[in-house]
């Protein structure tokens, strides 16, 4: 089990450009979730889909915070145009649906930094 | 609105047991218990997860009071792999995981 897988590890860019992080869940789980986590405030649920659907975007900060998931083994979080307080690291879990008492499995996020 | 409280920070003692407490006097009746700890530049690791009964896994021990409103993870014999920030969670819905501020623990030689 290869379990959750994101990438880049690191991304550095300067204010203005675009940002894709990709995220690989864990196959067969058929829910996925994208938080992001800062001193300020934790870590913060973003986005949510079930079977590649978007379920539940109100933590999606603003317009420039878009994600998709094309297929059940592939998602994205882009930003566009990035901000310096967009700072942060970003992480993507997996859970099976179906069982409420499923837990989340974590990648191991990428770290993002708007210059 | 995170539903649990831990203390920020603890200390414990190698090879000794580590006892992080967690109140969640507002749980309903179907709201799971989750643990999850983070190290350092590491994505948040499942520990554990309960709803009435205590559990037990490789990792770790929970102990969920009757009434619900308490829980507490045990981790047997901590070692330096162990510090961490634990955190206590309580699952309100398949989407609302909500993390709070968790448990710094340091393990001390």
């Amino acid at each position: 089990d290869a379990g959750v897988i994101q990438s880049p590890r690191h991304e550095v860019t300067e204010m203005g450009q675009e940002v894709t992080l990709r995220c690989k869940p864990i196959s067969g789980h058929n829910s996925l979730f994208w938080y992001r986590q800062t001193m300020m405030r934790g870590l913060e649920l973003l986005i949510y889909f079930n079977n590649n659907v978007p379920i539940d975007d109100s933590g999606m900060p603003e317009d420039r915070f878009s994600a998709k998931m094309p297929n059940a083994s592939f998602s994205t979080l882009k930003i566009q145009p990035s901000e310096p307080r967009d700072s942060a690291v970003y992480f993507c879990a997996s859970s099976l649906r179906g069982a409420s008492n499923s837990p989340l499995h974590f990648g191991n996020g990428t770290r993002l930094t708007v210059t | 609105d995170a539903k649990t409280t831990q203390p920020p920070s603890m200390d414990c003692a190698e090879g000794r047991a580590a006892n992080l407490p967690c109140n969640h006097s507002t749980i309903s009746g179907n709201e799971y218990v989750y643990w999850y700890r983070q190290i350092h530049s590491q994505g948040p690791q499942y520990i554990i997860h309960g709803l009435k009964n205590n559990e037990t896994n490789e990792m770790a021990s929970l102990i969920i009071t009757e009434d619900r409103k308490s829980s507490t993870l045990i981790l047997p014999h901590a070692t330096l792999r162990d510090t961490a920030v634990y955190y206590c969670i309580v699952r309100v819905a398949l989407n609302q995981f909500y993390f709070g501020t968790g448990t710094s623990l340091t393990v001390i030689p």
